[in-house]
């Protein structure tokens, strides 16, 4: 059953534009994450927030911003989109920021021309 | 350097068969490591995770964690066409709580 909600599913881009992705959870968690999963099948943390609050900011181009109203959504915002960009974006939430399990959304894809 | 090594990166097994998919480590330090399933277009599954040395059973899933060799493994026992999907191990690194995943291995599983 599905408690990660990701949208959109699916993004084609030009380079230079704006793009947005949203999650939202329903688990009651206090941590969420955004990972960057490349056509390698690598994925990678970007971000982790814990009561809205950023935690973890791994070495990311600054075109990237999340953006968290409360602590059931977490956002991504990338500036500016590169080729490069190209990935699936996949969120992710936890209980607490102690907490081993974490719970993956179906992931959006992004497609940068 | 790639912390979390991953082999093979592909495994064809038939139906019925067991199959065995290997991950190896940079360090020890990490508490927690699992392996994912992900298949085609869909998010991830975790399988198993195991904190301890030994042997971690969820149904037809078996990891074995093996700290001094930085080697952690996954049978899957009677595999079915169902569990075809990209097999991913991961390593929590317990200052961040941030997971580091290996390439993944592709499991294709022949009726």
């Amino acid at each position: 059953e599905t408690a990660v909600f990701q949208t959109p599913n699916y993004h084609v881009t030009q380079v230079g534009n704006e793009v947005s992705f949203n999650c939202k959870q329903t688990l009651g968690h206090d941590t969420m994450y955004w990972y960057k999963q490349d056509s390698k099948k690598l994925l990678k943390i970007m971000f982790s927030y814990n009561n809205k609050q950023l935690i973890v900011n791994e070495t990311v181009p600054r075109r990237f911003s999340p953006q968290s109203s409360d602590k059931a959504h977490l956002n991504l915002r990338i500036k500016s989109v590169e080729p490069e960009d190209s990935a699936v974006y996949l969120c992710a939430s936890s209980r607490d920021w102690g907490s081993y399990e974490q719970y993956f959304g179906p992931g959006t894809r992004l497609t940068v021309l | 350097q790639q912390k979390v090594q991953q082999s093979p990166e592909s495994l064809t097994v038939s139906e019925g068969a067991m199959a065995s998919l290997n991950c190896t480590f940079s360090d020890g330090t990490s508490d927690n490591f699992r392996w994912y399933r992900q298949h085609s277009g869909k998010g991830l599954e975790v399988l198993v995770s195991i904190f301890s040395d030994g042997e971690k059973e969820e149904g037809r899933f078996t990891a074995h964690l093996n700290r001094a060799s930085l080697h952690v493994s996954l049978h899957i026992r009677e595999p079915q066409p169902s569990d075809s999907a990209v097999y991913l191990c991961a390593m929590r690194d317990s200052g961040y709580n941030k997971l580091t995943f290996g390439k993944g291995t592709v499991l294709l599983v022949s009726p």
